[in-house]
């Protein structure tokens, strides 16, 4: 089964308006890790934010932040003031515990494009 | 600096050869991971490394080998026996059952 879904193929935003891309996971542990990367075209995969499954809080860092909702297994990315460097894919990411936190399961990936 | 270093970037092959490809990390990490990713699809795991010596089959093991004879290095070997090798790959490492992963650039590999 699908543990991460990511229902946007592909987005796009104005350069320096706000983006949210969706991302909803399927887990029956209690102790996991949700992670959202982005990976320009030179093929990198750069980490840019975490939030653990006990966290109260959202995720922030800088102009990203996680809009965590726990009861309907939803983590998505907010990106705030868009910039022309934001354009490129982004995956949503797991870590569940009763694997060990051995493995990390991805979604499909969004293709965000950023007008000027 | 530290990082994750991937050879080669880009790597040619003939059908029925097997190649190797380089992983190399001075972070000190235990964990390293090698994950396939394909146009358009998110990344799938092949092999996974908690220890020197230890190794453990991800979902898509079939037709490839690792070793891990030092901390640092995690290479990974596509064989013949894999049917469609043509693919974008990723190596990653991590610190033992915490955090993010940190990847290398990439190898992309094309079967002529």
């Amino acid at each position: 089964a699908q543990k991460i879904t990511q229902t946007q193929p592909g987005m796009f935003v104005q350069e320096k308006e706000a983006v949210t891309l969706d991302c909803t996971y399927d887990t029956s542990d209690q102790s996991y890790g949700l992670f959202w990367y982005k990976q320009p075209s030179s093929g990198e995969m750069i980490f840019l934010i975490y939030q653990g499954s006990y966290d109260e809080q959202n995720a922030t860092e800088g102009r990203y932040s996680l809009n965590f909702q726990k009861a309907r297994k939803s983590a998505n990315l907010v990106i705030s003031a868009s910039q022309l460097g934001d354009s490129a894919m982004y995956f949503c990411a797991m870590r569940e515990a009763s694997l060990g936190e051995n493995d990390m399961r991805f979604g499909a990936g969004t293709r965000l494009t950023v007008k000027p | 600096d530290g990082g994750i270093t991937q050879s080669p970037k880009y790597l040619f092959r003939k059908e029925g050869q097997n190649v190797t490809l380089s992983c190399e990390q001075n972070l000190n990490h235990d964990a390293m991971y090698w994950y396939r990713q394909d146009p358009g699809q998110g990344l799938r795991l092949i092999y996974y490394s908690q220890i020197v010596n230890d190794f453990q089959k991800g979902d898509i093991a079939e037709g490839y080998s690792v070793s891990r004879e030092k901390k640092e290095s995690f290479p990974l070997t596509v064989t013949s026996a894999q049917k469609n090798p043509t693919a974008f790959y990723l190596c990653a490492s991590s610190i033992w059952a915490s955090g993010e992963l940190f990847f290398g650039e990439g190898s992309r590999l094309t079967v002529l």
